[in-house]
């Protein structure tokens, strides 16, 4: 696609309750990555994909937390047993791996988390 | 872990007026990127420099690297009520097993007045 899509846009979910999280980045970008971003927050680094392999998965905050991508596309990131601390915006971004060092990364527009 | 700390955390101008924004960081980069977020949702790359280089313009933004002190600077010009966002640096470093990794600030709001 023309750009990074991210669904759901909202999300509203019961404390307790499995969420899960897509992510569908541009064509032919092999590298993705998640950011949590809390309200009037900075970005908080997730996991990382090269290809369908998460070289780094070492800013998941607890194991209730995973994430997987297939055929090198979509990602999903899936959040079990929801806590009120989960709620934040959560953001995608994807990258050429040959390009990242020169044009950056493309951001989704997010999916906002509400726990209550 | 935060890597860049932009400086300063809200910034309010007139339209019209140059904005300054810093960012600092603490370890070996590959390049530092800036980031322009409205309304808490997506963000826009806006420039990017490599380790290697000093300075890079791209329209009215100006952004400048220093390694050796680890800061950088983003100068937006000529400053328009469009330009109202969150501004954030990300530094571009190798996290080891064959991994890269953008770290964030908090970023800089920045405010300019009609």
């Amino acid at each position: 696609g023309a750009g990074v899509s991210q669904s759901p846009s909202n999300k509203v979910t019961e404390k307790g309750k499995d969420v899960e999280l897509r992510c569908d980045p541009i064509s032919g970008h092999t590298a993705l990555y998640w950011y949590r971003q809390s309200l009037g927050q900075g970005l908080e680094f997730l996991i990382y994909f090269q290809g369908n392999s998460a070289p780094d998965k070492s800013g998941l905050p607890s194991d209730r937390f995973s994430a997987e991508r297939t055929g090198g596309s979509v990602s999903t990131l899936t959040i079990q047993r929801t806590q009120q601390e989960d709620s934040a915006v959560y953001l995608c971004a994807s990258s050429h791996y040959l390009n990242r060092g020169y044009r950056g990364y493309t951001f989704g527009s997010g999916t906002r988390l509400t726990v209550v | 872990s935060q890597q860049g700390e932009e400086d300063p955390q809200a910034l309010s101008i007139q339209e019209g007026e140059n904005a300054t924004m810093n960012c600092s960081y603490k370890t070996s980069i590959n390049n530092l990127q800036w980031y322009r977020q409205n309304s808490g949702r997506g963000l826009v790359h806006l420039i990017l420099i490599r380790s290697n280089e000093r300075e890079k313009h791209s329209g009215r933004l100006r952004v400048t690297l220093d390694t050796s002190k680890k800061s950088s600077s983003l100068l937006i010009t000529a400053s328009r009520a469009a330009d109202t966002a969150s501004y954030f640096c990300a530094t571009d470093e190798y996290s080891g097993a064959g991994s890269y990794q953008l770290t964030f600030g908090k970023g800089t709001k920045l405010s300019v007045i009609p």
